[in-house]
């Protein structure tokens, strides 16, 4: 059983707030990732880490950006949300080398 | 630069077998997954290959070629909640995973 936890499970919020979206691992793993998927489409790669203050920006360009302090949370931030954001962001970890990765269970979020 | 297919769309029938493809183009390859995504959740592993044949586990094996740059999942036996997505994902060098947009596997009764 995976231990991988992403508050809010659910957002929906107005144009300009700033967001911070949660995610912690219990699993002491090194590398953590960030991805994107809009519904129906495939996940996209948006930020990852493989350990304490590094990070990295993925495939996908976002305006988002993450800090990984501590090996155990790596939150994602967006300073002023927009509609296009509207999206379900998914939080993973995995250990060193490419073993599987596991995932949170999502953050929908939803900017009016 | 990365590129995953796979089939959009796949229907079978309970206790039939599928086989759902994935071709896949990637620099610096390092193995391949595969997920199954249920609708409003998050993926969840299946299997993991790196070096060529066959992986089996209980229902559900996995096929790679490095040469062919070809991947498959045997389902057997499905069951009506095998109903999901089911996701090819490439690792790159960097081991982060490149995913496929998903085959989408229904079970009719």
């Amino acid at each position: 059983e995976a231990d991988i936890y992403q508050t809010p499970r659910y957002l929906v919020i107005g144009t300009g707030k700033k967001i911070t979206l949660e995610c912690s691992q219990t699993m002491g793993h090194d590398k953590m990732y960030w991805y994107q998927q809009d519904p129906g489409m495939e996940l996209h790669l948006i930020h990852y880490s493989y350990g304490v203050n590094s990070t990295e920006k993925g495939d996908l360009s976002s305006e988002s950006t993450v800090s990984r302090i501590r090996t155990e949370h790596f939150p994602l931030t967006l300073e002023s949300a927009r509609p296009s954001h509207t999206s379900q962001y998914l939080c993973a970890s995995s250990e060193p080398g490419a073993d599987e990765q596991f995932f949170g269970p999502g953050t929908r979020l939803t900017v009016l | 630069g990365q590129n995953i297919d796979q089939p959009t769309e796949m229907t079978a029938t309970e206790g039939a077998i599928v086989q759902i493809n994935c071709t896949y183009q990637t620099s610096g390859f390092n193995g391949l997954f595969w997920y199954q995504q249920h609708a409003g959740e998050a993926p969840t592993f299946l299997s993991y290959n790196v070096l060529d044949g066959l992986e089996e586990k209980g229902r559900f094996s996995s096929f790679l070629s490095r040469s062919k740059g070809y991947s498959y999942l045997l389902l057997k036996e499905l069951q009506m909640k095998d109903s999901a997505s089911y996701l090819c994902a490439a690792a790159n060098s960097g081991y982060a995973l490149n995913f496929g947009k998903g085959t989408s596997l229904l079970v009719t009764p």
